[in-house]
């Protein structure tokens, strides 16, 4: 994950448009990968996983893109609604450490 | 929902007084976890707990302590709070430890020291 300092990313977009959420991770031996989507007072929920030796995997109008060559992760959300509105963020297993290591996240605000 | 509950949801409490959060899970799952999180830091591993009275450190275990006497229930006690514990903390479950394993997270103790 990213560590980004007090203030958060933000990513603001139309209700309907497409959205893309990034993380850059930290460990090259990191091989699982999950995002979670977390709203204002609430704990974090798992959205979506994805295991290294993948490239992409999609969900219900999510997809995530793994990217290993440079340690890349994004989240695609497809027609974007207010209920997504919410700080999201990535973590990833690192697996000689048994460790999961949590991104600070991106604040997502989606207006109508 | 994850079948996580967390009691208190929020409390304010006076510095140096002991502070107890319980977590309990219907999921039966062998390994529950106590994380903080604050503006800055993201989430950071407190605690953990492999079994019934089998517990572990994580990151940031100083001035914490944890007990898990059944399955369902992990408690994290503050023995004496301070100012830098204010936070809100989160408890959260899985069934290994292992890559490829998700991490399910409670809805989160708002606590503040003052």
């Amino acid at each position: 994950g990213e560590s980004v300092g007090l203030h958060l990313p933000t990513l603001s977009v139309q209700e309907g448009d497409n959205s893309i959420i990034n993380c850059a991770y930290s460990n090259s031996a990191s091989d699982y990968f999950i995002w979670y989507k977390q709203e204002s007072g609430k704990g974090p929920q798992f959205i979506i996983d994805i295991r290294s030796n993948m490239d992409k995997r999609q969900g219900q109008r999510v997809t995530v893109l793994l990217n290993k060559t440079v340690k890349h992760l994004s989240l695609q959300i497809a027609a974007t609604q207010p209920g997504d509105s919410a700080v999201y963020f990535c973590a990833e297993w690192e697996t000689s450490g048994s460790r999961l290591t949590f991104g600070e996240g991106t604040q997502l605000t989606v207006n109508p | 929902d994850a079948g996580i509950t967390q009691s208190p949801r929020h409390k304010v409490t006076e510095t140096g007084t002991p502070v107890t959060l319980r977590c309990h899970q219907t999921e039966n799952h062998r390994y529950m976890y106590w994380y903080r999180q604050d503006p800055g830091h993201g989430l950071r591993l407190i605690h953990y707990s492999y079994g019934v009275k089998d517990t572990d450190k994580g990151e940031v275990s100083d001035g914490y302590s944890v007990s898990r006497s059944k399955t369902e229930d992990f408690l994290l006690t503050l023995e004496s709070a301070t100012s830098s514990q204010t936070s809100v903390y989160f408890c959260a479950i899985s069934l290994t430890r292992v890559s490829g394993n998700t991490i399910y997270f409670g809805e989160g103790s708002w606590l503040t020291v003052v």
